[in-house]
């Protein structure tokens, strides 16, 4: 399975913008890049995902590279509510199309 | 209703009981799933329930042993558990098995083997 690379924690100002990043250079040409982040004490929720242009939706954008080695998620106005484990993934189309968890960026933010 | 609903919240068992776990959703999606999760991990797919067949078993015990006897249900069946068993258990749901469809999770079991 293709895999990602995540900093373990991060932390941010409120208010500001916030760039969580995420490798992941084992990545094929069918794979898609997935956000989910999970709330303390809730389940996972899902963020965003694209495939090789740069996505915006209302919680957030996502950055691709160009080779698509890696990617990266920004908040653009972090709010304490925001304070969460973040995960980024690959989904892969052609076989199980499973989604498997890596270990995730706690964020931490700071009033 | 974009809801996906656990019962209940917070279970403790002994390692000879049996108890069920139970996941609703009608958001009329046609694929469902559990994971478990340990403190401080991510969540581990155990099964995947496509229009209400068994799609995929992540090698798990039979102590655990799911069910989703309509498309909007699915049970998780727990026999003979081990403290090691002791996670949160997270149910989602999501349109359908294949293709780039978010999952709604729900809240959880934190279950307890004493």
């Amino acid at each position: 399975d293709a895999k990602t690379t995540q900093p373990n924690s991060m932390e941010s100002n409120e208010e500001e913008p916030v760039h969580l990043p995420c490798n992941h250079s084992t990545i094929s040409g069918t794979d898609y890049i997935h956000w989910y982040r999970q709330l303390p004490s809730q389940g996972p929720e899902y963020v965003i995902h694209g495939l090789t242009s740069n996505v915006n939706n209302r919680m957030a954008s996502l950055a691709i590279a160009e080779d698509r080695k890696s990617s990266t998620l920004i908040l653009h106005r972090a709010t304490l509510r925001d304070a969460a484990v973040y995960y980024c993934i690959l989904r892969e189309m052609n076989r199980d199309d499973k989604i498997i968890f890596g270990k995730g960026t706690r964020l931490h933010i700071l009033p | 209703d974009t809801e996906v609903t656990q019962t209940p919240k917070h279970l403790v068992m002994g390692m000879t009981n049996k108890k069920s776990l139970k996941c609703e959703q009608h958001m009329g999606h046609r694929a469902m799933y559990w994971y478990k999760q340990k403190a401080k991990k991510p969540p581990e797919l155990m099964f995947v329930y496509s229009y209400e067949k068994l799609s995929i078993n992540e090698s798990v015990p039979s102590r655990f042993s799911p069910e989703c006897p309509n498309s909007s249900l699915l049970n998780l069946h727990l026999h003979a558990l081990q403290p090691e068993d002791s996670a949160l258990y997270l149910c989602a749901s999501s349109q359908r098995h294949r293709g780039n469809y978010e999952q709604y999770f729900g809240p959880g079991t934190r279950l307890t083997v004493t």
